[in-house]
């Protein structure tokens, strides 16, 4: 099955302890990105990957880092999370190929930081 | 911001059709008008796209006005499972590529029994 898969879906931790939100997709989709939603804001783009070693900030970046070294898997690193990084964050794909290429989107990654 | 406005709530009723309105004036000629929905806080799904054209999937139908200047997304029988919140957006060309959605608050659209 086409799928965008994020770990962990829930987490609860606290200020400045270094975590990981992974995200992979099976679907040999070279474009991958980030997203996080917040009430009354809608979603906001963290950060995209147009391929492998290609990664660039979107429109809310402070905070966050990326890596894209395999073309499957695009992890989402908080270095010293804040609570105002406390949202709730999906991982989307699509074809880069595509211009008109929907995206495909993970189940989402709540979290909580205290 | 979004490039798109909608209604903040409607109702259907189950077996009805729904028609979601969008206005999206500002639209440039070739950004496309994008759906997708969201169940709960469940991740967004596509829906439909279009440029120009009234478009047709198994999910729904995309009416687009021939100024592009606003768009309908009509459910034709609505059931229960299509309670969601609506999003119409307008993909735009960022910086380096980047295939951009710029993301409203959408219709919560409530399908009733």
């Amino acid at each position: 099955e086409a799928q965008v898969t994020q770990n962990p879906r829930y987490l609860i931790t606290v200020t400045g302890k270094k975590l990981t939100v992974t995200c992979s997709q099976n679907m040999n989709h070279e474009y991958m990105s980030w997203y996080r939603q917040d009430p009354g804001l809608g979603l906001r783009q963290i950060y995209y990957s147009m391929n492998v070693e290609v990664t660039d900030k979107g429109d809310v970046p402070e905070g966050y880092k990326v890596s894209r070294k395999e073309k499957r898997n695009f992890p989402l690193i908080l270095e010293s999370p804040s609570p105002n990084q406390t949202s709730l964050y999906f991982c989307a794909s699509s074809l880069a190929g595509s211009s008109t290429g929907e995206l495909f989107f993970g189940e989402g990654s709540r979290l909580t930081v205290l | 911001d979004a490039k798109t406005t909608q209604p903040t709530s409607m109702d259907c009723a189950e077996g009805r059709a729904a028609n979601l309105p969008c206005n999206h004036s500002t639209i440039s000629g070739n950004e496309y008008v994008y759906w997708y929905r969201q169940i709960h806080s469940q991740g967004p799904q596509y829906i439909i796209h279009g440029l120009k054209n009234n478009e047709t999937n198994e999910m729904a139908s995309l009416i687009i006005t021939e100024d592009r200047k606003s768009s309908t997304l009509i459910l034709p029988h609505a059931t229960l499972r299509d309670t969601a919140v609506y999003y119409c957006i307008v993909r735009v060309r960022g910086a380096g590529n980047n295939r951009k959605l710029i993301w409203g608050l959408g219709t919560s659209l409530a399908v009733n029994p």
